[in-house]
């Protein structure tokens, strides 16, 4: 079946504008998480939607992040006023949210580059 | 708070030698264990996980044993193949939310 698919693959910004990144889950994956990889650093949890609950939102680094997750299937994630640290690879990734012993489906990423 | 760490990269290997990756990981109560390879210009995938302690995960001829008493999940394979050059992830989940190491580069010439 379909994995899970990011859109765009890459994306080239000025400082200051804002971005959309999009995130297509795996179909009856009911959990969905977003990531920051950037060189060198391993990966950074961003947020988490799991079903209807609220997100867990701890790892968004500022409030310039934002992420909504429309009718539990794709999700959006939007950086305002962007910054060149914001610069990194955007990784979404779907479970069938079974907790400790789940495995993440990671979609290929989208490349943000911020001039 | 929990946190895995990795043998800095890259490991540099001919075809055909034995690899080892070492994983060790800091984490209360009784943690899942997964490595995680990513191949270039693609997203994360599943290589093999454990979820008990003396649990051996396996596949595609990589294993990694999970060893509680010495908070370990090394990965190894007998004979790399230049096929195999990849990034490795250890990564630990205890909930709903792993924690990823930083990642080996492994490179295989033939």
């Amino acid at each position: 079946g379909a994995g899970v698919s990011q859109s765009p693959s890459n994306k080239v910004t000025e400082k200051g504008k804002d971005v959309e990144l999009r995130c297509d889950p795996i179909s009856g994956h009911t959990a969905l998480y977003w990531y920051r990889q950037s060189l060198g650093q391993g990966l950074e949890f961003l947020i988490y939607f799991q079903g209807n609950s609220a997100p867990d939102k701890s790892g968004l680094p500022s409030d310039r992040f934002s992420a909504e997750r429309t009718g539990g299937s794709v999700s959006t994630l939007t950086i305002q006023r962007t910054q060149q640290e914001d610069s990194a690879v955007y990784l979404c990734a779907s479970s069938l949210a079974q907790g400790r012993t789940d495995t993440q489906y990671f979609g290929p990423g989208t490349r943000l580059t911020v001039l | 708070g929990d946190s895995v760490t990795q043998m800095e990269g890259p490991v540099t290997l001919s075809e055909e030698a034995f690899l080892t990756i070492n994983c060790t990981y800091t984490a209360t109560g009784y943690p899942s264990l997964f490595w995680y390879v990513q191949y270039p210009g693609e997203g994360l995938q599943l290589l093999l996980k454990a979820t008990k302690a003396d649990d051996k995960g396996s596949n595609k001829g990589f294993e990694a044993t999970y060893r509680k008493e010495t908070t370990s999940f090394h990965l190894e394979k007998g004979s790399v193949q230049v096929s195999d050059s990849a990034v490795y992830f250890c990564a630990l989940s205890r909930s709903y939310i792993p924690t990823f190491g930083r990642g080996t580069s492994l490179i295989v010439h033939p």
